[in-house]
């Protein structure tokens, strides 16, 4: 079957980094995406991966390991409005998005 | 500019009912996606469609149909909305079907 992982919640301070983890198994691979979704709103587009290394973004990077099927978000300098779920989602052989349920990402002054 | 829009913003249902989601995008994009979210889980994919006058089923289609008649428009229709069909659902569109999807604002739905 088809899977993605990430962790339910992470708690991190302002001015931080924080990294968010994320695997996955899919039948077939055509790209690693990120979103971002404040409560209440829609998924927004963080990054889009499907070369192994990393993308730097300004503040956010992504980095894609295919042979693992790993990836991770990097959040550098954490501000109060990085509060919110991260969705990792994997794009599988029939081009159709396989979502993760999110990490919730908490961020303390 | 508007993007993607959806209506209703919100809507409470008796079971039973037929019911309609609206979604209309304005970018020219080929490809569009109906999906749910439900607390706890990711998104899943009810039904997408490639290009305007094809669909095909997603992960979770039963008991929702849909229609692409032309390319700004997918409407998401429930026949007879039971109780587990209470979730937020979204619409999305994307210029190919490796391209980014963006998202409208989302109908929170409530079937009782």
């Amino acid at each position: 079957g088809q899977n993605i992982d990430q962790p339910t919640e992470m708690t991190a301070t302002e001015g931080a980094i924080v990294q968010i983890n994320c695997t996955y198994q899919t039948s077939g691979f055509n790209g690693l995406f990120w979103y971002q979704q404040h409560a209440g709103e829609a998924p927004t587009f963080l990054s889009y991966n499907v070369l192994d290394g990393l993308e730097e973004k300004g503040r956010f990077s992504s980095f894609l390991s295919r042979s693992k099927g790993y990836s991770y978000l990097l959040l550098k300098e954490l501000q109060m409005k990085d509060s919110a779920s991260y969705l990792c989602a994997a794009l599988d052989s029939n081009y159709q998005l396989i979502w993760g349920a999110g990490t919730k990402l908490i961020i303390k002054p | 500019i508007a993007g993607i829009t959806q209506a209703p913003t919100s809507q409470i249902l008796a079971a039973g009912r037929r019911m309609t989601l609206r979604c209309t995008q304005d970018m020219r994009h080929n490809a569009m996606y109906w999906y749910r979210q439900d607390l706890g889980l990711g998104l899943r994919l009810i039904h997408y469609s490639n290009t305007a006058g094809t669909t095909g089923k997603g992960e979770v289609p039963d008991g929702y149909s849909v229609s692409r008649a032309n390319t700004d428009d997918f409407p998401l229709t429930l026949a007879s909305a039971v109780p587990s069909q209470t979730s937020v659902y979204f619409c999305a569109s994307s210029e190919g079907t490796t391209d980014t999807q963006y998202f409208g604002p989302g109908t929170r739905l409530t079937v009782l």
